[in-house]
């Protein structure tokens, strides 16, 4: 089966702009979050979505950041009037329901470079 | 605020050697995560305990609820075992988001 996948796999763009990057999460899988690891500040969480409950947003490290997640499937991290402190690997991870089991499953992450 | 610290940083052993890494978290965590990551490579998820020890081939998992301390091992360590590996924490359950650990940087040396 496959597993988490995210898109585009580097994106590299200009200080001001705007930036989307996209995660399709395992099939099933009710629960995702969005990481981010960079050289300064290691792995952080940054936003988390369970089924169709509202999001923890308490990662989110500004409001330049926001996500949202589509039908309970692929999610999209915007990141507007990119900063070149943003330039960072964002990762995606899915998890199945319940509590028993929560091991997340990341994906390859999005290498992002701000010049 | 969670929070979880691992050690040492850095490790580097001979092939063969018996490998521990520790990690130690702060209240309110109640599920622990290992996570493995090779240079240039995505992390891939070894271990998730809330209690006791697991075992998958040559990799063990101990956490210490009274003490908030958990450890890695290797046994047998092998040069492919070279890799960071990062202590996580979450609570609510374990199903919330991780709190990170700033990762152990193994090499092991033939």
């Amino acid at each position: 089966g496959a597993g988490v996948s995210q898109s585009p796999s580097n994106k590299v763009t200009e200080k001001g702009k705007d930036v989307e990057l996209r995660c399709d999460p395992i099939s099933g899988h009710t629960a995702l979050y969005w990481y981010r690891q960079s050289l300064g500040q290691g792995l952080e969480f940054l936003i988390y979505f369970q089924g169709n409950s509202a999001p923890d947003k308490s990662g989110l490290p500004s409001d330049r950041f926001s996500a949202e997640r589509t039908g309970g499937s692929v999610s999209t991290l915007t990141i507007q009037r990119t900063q070149q402190e943003d330039s960072a690997v964002y990762l995606c991870a899915s998890r199945g329901g319940g509590t028993v089991n929560n091991e997340q499953f990341f994906g390859p992450g999005t290498r992002l470079t701000v010049l | 605020k969670n929070e979880v610290e691992q050690s040492p940083q850095n490790l580097t052993a001979q092939e063969g050697e018996f490998i521990t890494i520790n990690c130690s978290y702060s209240v309110g965590i109640s599920a622990l995560h290992w996570l493995q990551q090779h240079p240039g490579g995505g992390i891939v998820s070894l271990f998730m305990l809330s209690s006791g020890k697991k075992k998958h081939g040559r990799l063990i998992a101990t956490i210490n609820i009274q003490e908030k301390h958990s450890s890695l091992h290797i046994t047998a360590s092998h040069p492919r075992d070279s890799a960071v590996y990062i202590c996580a924490g979450n609570s609510g359950g374990g199903a919330d988001g991780l709190t990170f650990g700033k990762g152990t940087h193994l090499i092991i040396q033939p």
